[in-house]
């Protein structure tokens, strides 16, 4: 059974930072390329970051580039989020989710993990 | 590309077919997915490539489309269908559109 499991949300002041993680199981990782998904409370959803299996291919939302890293440890089967400079406006559900099919960029995410809160304030 | 869901709000009644609409800035090359998200519940995929119905998912539900106009159709509205739905693009960086929350009449 494919399991995502994310952790590290909390609360955090404007401008500081926080890492966010996301575990995989059931699945061969290593193979599969991975994405953060947001979704602010109330709101609609937002694709932030996508990293291809080997971390040759990253892409970042505009509304987050430069702010924010995403990484891979494929040792550990997990995926990171780094977010500097945080806004009130990155306040979100944040969720990993698997890119389908593999060793495409052109990806539908069938599995997601049941997201970690992030709350962007002073 | 921008994706721009319509109606915002669809009130239905059981057993009515439905149909969602999703239109793109650009054309989306039917690189196009539904997604139907319940109160305080994870989005669940229920199409992709336009068309494809993802598995388990009930075949009252379908998707059809082309260039940069899509539509969702549940064809038999039942009650567990009540949530958000989602359309999301592939075919240039991703996108979600706003969401067309469907509730019962």
């Amino acid at each position: 059974e494919v399991q995502l499991v994310e952790s590290g949300g909390g609360l955090v002041q404007p401008g500081r930072s926080l890492t966010l993680s996301c575990v995989a199981s059931g699945f061969t990782f290593s193979n599969c390329g991975m994405n953060w998904i947001r979704q602010a409370p109330g709101k609609g959803l937002e694709w932030v970051a996508y990293i291809s299996s080997g971390s040759s291919y990253i892409y970042y939302a505009e509304t987050v580039k430069g702010r924010f890293t995403i990484s891979r440890d494929n040792a550990k089967n997990t995926l990171y989020l780094q977010m500097t400079s945080l806004r009130s406006e990155d306040t979100a559900l944040y969720y990993c989710a698997r890119a389908d099919p593999m060793g495409s960029s052109r990806n539908w995410f069938a599995y997601w993990g049941q997201g970690t809160l992030v709350t962007v304030s002073s | 590309i921008q994706l721009t869901q319509s109606p915002s709000l669809l009130s239905a009644s059981v057993g009515d077919r439905v149909t969602l609409s999703c239109k793109g800035s650009q054309n989306i090359n039917n690189y196009l997915a539904w997604y139907q998200q319940k109160l305080g519940e994870t989005p669940k995929l229920l199409i992709y490539n336009t068309n494809s119905l993802q598995t388990g998912i009930p075949s009252r539900f379908s998707g059809s489309g082309s260039g940069t106009d899509y539509t969702l159709t549940i064809s038999s509205l039942q009650p567990e269908d009540v949530a958000t739905y989602f359309c999301y693009q592939y075919n240039n960086g991703w996108t979600f559109g706003g969401g067309t929350k469907l509730e019962l009449k």
